[in-house]
């Protein structure tokens, strides 16, 4: 069985200071790892994934994430946080396309 | 084109109408899903379409009624639908890989309420 668990429901920051989303899984086997986010009243878009060819893994906007498997960790990063990062952050764990296992989100707020 | 659009993006609708929702990508994906999103949730899938089959049904109740005509297009058929059905309803496509995995791309979504 897999699953993901999003340990903060709601992370605030200030503009231009670091960012981290914290994700932990659980997989009997390597598991595929992605981050997306949804701003509000949007869909859900792409932001980094994790293929096992690499543990450090960069996205879109400036994101990155490290695969670390001793801790069954997938944490979301960013150096500096924007206005713009506010946002509702998904970790999913996947075995195939039918099978895509959503942590239960992490609202990020980023105040000026 | 790496976009997935959906119609209408807002949707009201009586206990005793039938609507539809309809997906498109032009990716040449052959999976499409459909999730229901509650607020403050994650997403939750509904169906899953792989080669314009119906491959996965959770359990979903039969007021909703999935179609998918070809390879581009999605539907969801709308029918006799209750207030707790009220929810943003994403569509999604992918490649098919059954031995691995491949992201999946979202449309935008249609805000359902129904009154």
């Amino acid at each position: 069985a897999q699953s993901v668990t999003q340990l903060d429901s709601h992370v605030s920051v200030s503009e231009g200071t670091p960012v981290l989303l914290r994700c932990n899984y659980s997989s009997s086997y390597s598991p595929s790892l992605f981050w997306y986010v949804q701003h509000p009243n949007k869909g859900l878009q792409l932001l980094l994934k994790y293929t096992s060819a690499a543990t450090l893994v960069k996205g879109i906007n400036g994101f990155e994430a490290e695969f670390k498997k001793s801790e069954t960790s997938f944490h979301l990063t960013k150096p500096s946080a924007h206005m713009s990062d506010a946002a509702e952050y998904f970790c999913v764990v996947s075995k195939n396309n039918n099978d895509m296992r959503f942590g239960a989100g992490t609202r990020l707020t980023v105040k000026p | 084109d790496t976009e997935v659009t959906q119609t209408p993006k807002h949707l009201v609708m009586g206990m005793t109408n039938k609507k539809s929702l309809k997906c498109e990508q032009h990716m040449g994906h052959r999976a499409m899903y459909w999730y229901k999103q509650k607020a403050k949730k994650p997403p939750e899938l509904m169906f899953v379409y792989s080669y314009e089959k119906l491959s996965i049904n959770e359990s979903v109740p039969s007021r909703f009624s999935p179609e998918c005509p070809n390879s581009s297009l999605l539907n969801l058929h709308l029918h006799a639908l209750q207030p707790e059905d009220s929810a943003l309803y994403l569509c999604a496509s992918s490649q098919v890989r059954t031995s691995s995995y491949n992201e999946q791309f979202f449309g935008p979504g249609t805000r359902l309420t129904v009154l």
